[in-house]
């Protein structure tokens, strides 16, 4: 069965440094989405994707965030100078359609700690 | 605003009984979907019920949606060990997809 799949499973970097997520969406899929879980906490979307533009972002998604789709298979978030309150796990999910059959499937998640 | 609250936030049963949660919402949605997480791993896809939907089977699973009451619930019967995880709701309301989730339900099913 076709799995979304992220790299790397777990980064840690200096506070300041850039950091890039890397995704693989389900390969008939069009929209892609990225959201992160800080422990204990809620999972909070960031960013949606479709069309190879930002659909919508979240409040936490500022200026330090970007996502890219590069080429046909990879969907990638970067945090350009990471903060200690960026720890959390990072997961980048994708549906097929959009509206009510927006299926969202996730992937297995990375799990970033900044020091 | 908070969408998609889980009641009960702990669950614990034995092998065999059933597990109820409740999910509850504010905004009109395009459709509500639950997930289950397993200790520090991913979000597994259990079940997406429409707007336009009242019930939705899967396995052992029973999804209902009343809108009126904008609330669901997840019913899963004869649990096993291997359900013990996390469950989570969450809700697509009529953005660009943006999935708002609740703080989930522990469910713990001891043998």
């Amino acid at each position: 069965e076709p799995e979304v799949t992220q790299t790397p499973s777990h980064q840690v970097t200096q506070m300041g440094q850039e950091v890039i997520l890397r995704c693989v969406p389900i390969s008939n899929h069009l929209y892609f989405y990225w959201y992160r879980q800080i422990l204990g906490q809620k999972v909070e979307f960031l960013v949606s994707f479709y069309n190879n533009e930002i659909s919508e972002k979240s409040e936490i998604f500022d200026d330090q965030f970007s996502v890219e789709r590069p080429d046909g298979s990879n969907f990638t978030l970067k945090i350009r100078s990471t903060k200690l309150e960026d720890s959390a796990m990072y997961f980048c999910a994708s549906s097929e359609r959009a509206g009510d059959y927006n299926e969202q499937f996730f992937g297995p998640g990375t799990r970033l700690t900044v020091l | 605003s908070q969408q998609g609250e889980e009641d009960p936030q702990a669950l614990s049963i034995q092998e065999g009984e059933n597990a109820t949660m409740n999910c509850s919402y504010k905004t009109s949605i395009n459709n509500l979907q639950w997930y289950r997480q397993n200790s520090g791993r991913g979000l597994v896809h259990l079940i997406l019920i429409r707007s336009n939907e009242r019930e939705k089977h899967s396995g052992r699973l029973r999804v209902t949606l009343d809108t009126s009451k904008k609330s669901s619930s997840l019913l899963i019967t004869a649990s096993r060990a291997a359900d013990t995880a996390s469950y989570f709701c969450a809700t697509d309301s009529h953005s660009w997809g943006k999935l708002q989730f609740g703080a989930g339900t522990q469910v713990v099913v001891t043998p």
